[in-house]
């Protein structure tokens, strides 16, 4: 399978605690992107990486978050200190962009659950 | 603020009719469109795209038809099977130079009933 794969698929964590999560994106693809959902909501956009560089950010992407994607390939999202608020589905996405391609589609792994107590 | 809307929660709809799934924008700035398919426990599935130079793009069952005046675009499934069984999602971004984030609306439930 060669799709967008994340690490874990389920996290329970006590509030206050860091966690860590892992992506690994379609190989060929140069850019990936971190959105979050919660329940009865659409997939809110986080950050975006070209390659190494980090791009984007969000306004939702608090001090306590930091991404990385240090050789341009897999990449990890971190949240200090957890919230309550924070317990949502964390998704991971990639695509290839060259140019103006006139084609934005991103593909999207199966997702992080995490559960703040 | 919802720049992306998708008013009906949930839609039945026959097997082997016709789906219809509506969503309206309000940033005049997005010119590209996406489809996206969800089943619970999964990431979302891309579908189908159009961009502001077209009206309309087909794929198989499915076409998404935009139009720019009215901020709104539909994507139509048909004929529909058990299997598009779903949440749908319409997505919007800024082509070219804008923001590269996808803008999401809370989705449409999908229940082809048998």
């Amino acid at each position: 399978d060669t799709g967008v794969s994340q690490d874990p698929r389920h996290k329970i964590t006590k509030r206050g605690q860091n966690v860590t999560f892992r992506c690994d994106p379609i190989s060929e693809h140069n850019r990936l992107y971190w959105y979050r959902q919660t329940l009865g909501q659409g997939p809110e956009f986080l950050t975006y990486f070209q390659n190494e560089a980090q791009l984007e950010k969000s306004r939702l992407l608090s001090d306590r978050f930091s991404a990385e994607r240090p050789k341009g390939s897999f990449s990890t999202l971190e949240i200090q200190r957890t919230e309550q608020g924070d317990s949502a589905m964390y998704l991971c996405a990639s695509s290839f962009s060259l140019g103006a391609s006139g084609r934005y589609e991103q593909y999207f792994g199966p997702g992080t659950r995490l559960t703040v107590t | 603020d919802q720049q992306v809307k998708q008013n009906s929660p949930s839609l039945s709809v026959q097997e082997g009719r016709i789906s219809i799934l509506n969503c309206d924008y309000t940033n005049s700035m997005f010119d590209y469109f996406l489809w996206y398919k969800k089943y619970p426990a999964e990431g979302p599935t891309f579908l189908i795209s159009i961009s502001s130079i077209k009206d309309k793009n087909e794929d198989g069952r499915f076409t998404v038809f935009l139009n720019k005046s009215a901020k709104h675009l539909s994507l139509h499934i048909v004929p529909s099977q058990p299997g598009d069984s779903a949440v749908y999602f319409c997505a919007a971004k800024e082509e070219g130079g804008g923001a590269d984030g996808l803008t999401f609306g809370k989705g449409t439930h999908l229940i082809i009933q048998p």
